[in-house]
């Protein structure tokens, strides 16, 4: 089993480019979840999914859209990028009748200049 | 509001015993997590208590006591590789999907 992967690893965009980050999980986990992690700030919650389908917002959803077609894939979308949105972004899955743990994928590193 | 606290940094000698702190203000509470985090890496899952109590698992013991709203870490027998970020995480809903992270405490061990 990969566990979860992203992709890309690494990129750098331009303020108002947009992009797309893709998670993928091959452990049939019902929840997927997206976070961002700053210097000092620990990790916060963009957004997240109980099942293929559904979306939610967590603590940090704006300038982010979300979507969950598959239940193996979570995609992560800036319509607008801002230097703001420089971070790095960890996507994580949990099976939900195991909640304790979650699986963290290895990190999308985004700057925008 | 919502809040974990845990300290900053911690630093430490090969072959000791140290001990992170954290206590929480949360909307809900099902669960403490601890994860841990190399060089930016993606954090691992190191333990989990829903009840009070201490839990045990090799050189790595984890406490909570909900009446005080405060758990901690427990690392044994130090090693360098154990130098990272760890992070405490409070899981608010039963249906394990809103988790809080505690904004870390980065843990170096020296020889």
């Amino acid at each position: 089993n990969a566990g979860v992967t992203q992709t890309p690893k690494f990129r750098v965009l331009k303020t108002g480019q947009s992009m797309t980050l893709l998670c993928a999980q091959d452990m049939n986990h019902e929840y997927m979840y997206w976070y961002r992690q700053d210097p000092g700030m620990g990790l916060r919650l963009i957004h997240y999914s109980v099942g293929e389908g559904t979306t939610a917002k967590g603590e940090v959803p704006d300038g982010y859209n979300v979507s969950r077609l598959k239940k193996q894939n979570f995609l992560l979308g800036l319509e607008s990028a801002a230097p703001s949105q420089t971070s790095v972004y960890f996507c994580a899955s949990i099976d939900k009748g195991a909640v304790r743990e979650q699986y963290f994928g290895p990190g999308t590193r985004l700057t925008v200049t | 509001g919502q809040s974990l606290e845990q300290p900053s940094e911690v630093t430490a000698v090969e072959g000791a015993i140290v001990q992170i702190n954290c206590t929480y203000q949360t909307s809900g509470f099902y669960g403490l997590s601890w994860y841990q985090q190399h060089d930016g890496g993606a954090p691992t899952f190191l333990s989990y208590n829903a009840l009070d109590g201490l839990e045990e698992t090799g050189r790595f013991s984890s406490f909570l006591s909900r009446s005080d709203s405060y758990g901690y870490l427990l690392l044994q027998e130090l090693q360098m590789k154990d130098s990272a970020s760890y992070f405490c995480a409070v899981r608010e809903d039963q249906a394990g999907t809103a988790l809080i992270f505690g904004k870390g405490t980065t843990l170096s061990v020296s020889s």
